[in-house]
């Protein structure tokens, strides 16, 4: 096990509610990356939080927004959900941005209905 | 143009036997590393092996190895003496080191392994 952790493990939600997933990482660990994971593709890349600043975004639109805590836990929040927003979200922490792997925890399978 | 490319949507392995899953990733960037993840039906994405540009040798993790041939862009995973619980889906990452992307995963589509008895 990696020690990062994600809650909730699954969640149903309507179009156009909105949601919020939590990554807690693993200890030591400063820098925190979400990607979305459709049915049968490659994770995509969302955003990176370092130090409680977000360092970096793919190309999602600003109604995927997210937060680091002290702690360097982490929130994914998407608002106004759309029916492709359906897909596995994994966190993923490492030791900074650039130095060493990236440890992925279990994911967040979301289904938007 | 893709980042990351596996050519092989699946392979298929006998028990105890080596498998190679096929990787070509593209950058311009002379820092960059390379990574293999193992996701099994579960969902969680297992990290495996990592390769930095600046490697001259290659990897090597228990069974798995990793055969970059830089000149080629190419970071080919090696599985030696396949068991059954290796059959899952496996992924290719690449990070760039510099830039404005830099720290962010690119992911390939993916090979699904089925390792037979």
């Amino acid at each position: 096990e990696t020690g990062v952790t994600q809650s909730p493990t699954h969640l149903i939600k309507t179009r156009g509610q909105q949601v919020t997933l939590r990554c807690s990482s693993q200890s030591g660990h400063n820098t925190v990356s979400w990607y979305q994971q459709a049915l049968g593709q490659g994770p995509q890349f969302i955003f990176q939080y370092y130090r409680e600043e977000e360092n970096g975004r793919g190309n999602f639109p600003p109604r995927f927004s997210g937060l680091q805590f002290p702690n360097y836990s982490s929130e994914l929040n998407v608002n106004a959900l759309e029916l492709d927003d359906s897909a596995l979200y994994l966190c993923a922490s490492s030791i900074g941005t650039v130095q060493g792997e990236q440890y992925f925890g279990p994911g967040t399978r979301l289904t938007v209905t | 143009a893709q980042k990351i490319t596996q050519t092989q949507p699946g392979m298929f392995v006998q028990e105890k036997e080596a498998v190679t899953l096929d990787c070509t990733y593209d950058t311009s960037d002379q820092s960059y590393g390379l990574f293999w993840y193992k996701q099994p039906s579960s969902g969680e994405m297992i990290f495996l092996i990592y390769q930095g540009s600046y490697d001259e040798q290659n990897a090597t993790e228990g069974r798995y190895s990793l055969n970059f041939q830089k000149a080629r862009k190419s970071a080919n995973l090696v599985i030696s003496a396949s068991q059954l619980g290796d059959s899952a889906m496996y992924f290719c990452a690449m990070r760039e080191d510099r830039g404005s992307t830099l720290g962010r995963l690119y992911f390939g589509r993916g090979t699904q392994l089925t390792v037979w008895p």
